[in-house]
Order: C-alpha cells, then sequence, then structure tokens
C-alpha cells in the first residue's frame, strides 16, 4: 500500500531556512501537498505540486519534487517563529479518486 | 478563518456507546470529507461525501458511517465505540468533486476521547 515518510522533528534558528523533507512510495501520486497543523487547529493548505512538475515557488515556500527517487520538500526561507507548527505531506493518486494518504508530520520549532 | 465549523469541540464517551459529529461547510462547497487523526499521527481519510452520496471511502470498518444533507452540512456516525477511536476528528469542505483536495479546507476538529 501508499506509504508518506516524514522526519519527526526539525530545529532551526529564526531567519535561517527550513527544509523538510518527504518520501512516498505509491508511483502513481498525481499529486502532493503539503499541510500546516498549529496547536488545537486544523489542517491549513500551504501548497501543492502536480507530479509532472519539478519545483513550484510560492512567496517563502519553495517545493521540489523528485519524481525518479518519489522525495519532496519543501523549503521555508527566512523561517520565522510563527512558522512552528506541524507540516504534513499529502499524496493522492488523482485519476478520479480521492483516497489521500498523509505522511505523520514533521514538527518544526523555530528558536529565537 | 476557514468558514469550516465542527461540533462539538471536546466530547467523551464510553466503549461501545455510539456518537454523532457534525460539520457546516463553508458557504457554496458541495463536498465533504472527514479524517482521523489519533495523537501524534498524521490525518487518515475516512470518507467524502458529494451532493448527498458517498464519493469516497479509506480503510474504516462500517461502524463509521457518514451523511451530507441538502444544506451540504455532514455527519460522521460511529457505532460501538473502541478505545482505539479516540482521536481529533477533521472534517474538510471543498466544492467541485474530484478536484483531489487542494481546494479543501479544514475545521478545527472534534476531539473525541473514549474511556
Amino acid at each position: 500500500g501508499e506509504d508518506v515518510e516524514q522526519s519527526l522533528f526539525l530545529s532551526v534558528r529564526e531567519g535561517d531556512s527550513s527544509v523538510i523533507n518527504c518520501t512516498y512510495t505509491d508511483s502513481s501520486s498525481t499529486y502532493l501537498y503539503w499541510y500546516k497543523q498549529e496547536p488545537g487547529a486544523g489542517l491549513q493548505l500551504l501548497t501543492y505540486i502536480f507530479s509532472n512538475m519539478d519545483m513550484k515557488q510560492d512567496q517563502r515556500l519553495t517545493v521540489l519534487l523528485n519524481k525518479k527517487d518519489k522525495h519532496l520538500s519543501l523549503r521555508i526561507a527566512d523561517t520565522q517563529t510563527g512558522d512552528s507548527a506541524i507540516y504534513f505531506c499529502a499524496e493522492n493518486e488523482g485519476g478520479g479518486s480521492y483516497i489521500p494518504t498523509f505522511g505523520r508530520g514533521t514538527s518544526l520549532i523555530v528558536h529565537p | 478563518e476557514t468558514g469550516v465549523t465542527q461540533s462539538p469541540t471536546h466530547l467523551i464517551k464510553t466503549r461501545g456507546q455510539q456518537v454523532t459529529l457534525r460539520c457546516s461547510s463553508q458557504s457554496g462547497h458541495n463536498t465533504v470529507s472527514w479524517y482521523q487523526q489519533a495523537l501524534g499521527q498524521g490525518p487518515q481519510f475516512i470518507f467524502q461525501y458529494y451532493r448527498e452520496e458517498e464519493n469516497g471511502r479509506g480503510n474504516f470498518p462500517p461502524r463509521f458511517s457518514g451523511l451530507q444533507f441538502p444544506n451540504y452540512s455532514s455527519e460522521l456516525n460511529v457505532n460501538a465505540l473502541e478505545l482505539d477511536d479516540s482521536a481529533l476528528y477533521l472534517c474538510a469542505s471543498s466544492l467541485v468533486r474530484g478536484r483531489e483536495g487542494y481546494e479543501q479546507y479544514f475545521g478545527p476538529g472534534t476531539r473525541l476521547t473514549v474511556t
């Protein structure tokens, strides 16, 4: 079955860049997503990438996709304390089906 | 705020009981999805409803059932509660069926504790 793996923790200093990594196993994944979850809140979609793309940039966020290695990363430039949260990678096969698979999440801690 | 609301915020039930969780979609959205998020885990997809019909289901037993109403609000029902059902239950609404979820807006969730 599908599997999405993420490292559990990342600690960075304010102002530095953060890179959160994700690997997935389903080669038919069509859409890949990054979500952010703050304490006590639901998930907020940050960005997504279609599998025929290598990179997507949106303000401070850069998503890189290596389809050959099934590796997805999210880079946050100039990380702020407000970026402290749990970040989830998710994939969906597409093709009309909708059964997304989420990773366990990476807890990003930003130190002043 | 996404405009998606869920009730109740917290709930405590006893094993074997039944529970109903409610979700009010963002205005204009016709699709709702439900997720279970256990502590320290990512969300697991339960099912999705589009225009009052089930439109996809994850690996959950039949005692997890749902409804979507003509106004597109939704309920998640869980029968014969088990201790492992303790989790945060999230609903998410979106506008167009089959749009792969990138237009989903999540509610804050209902925290269910089964004792």
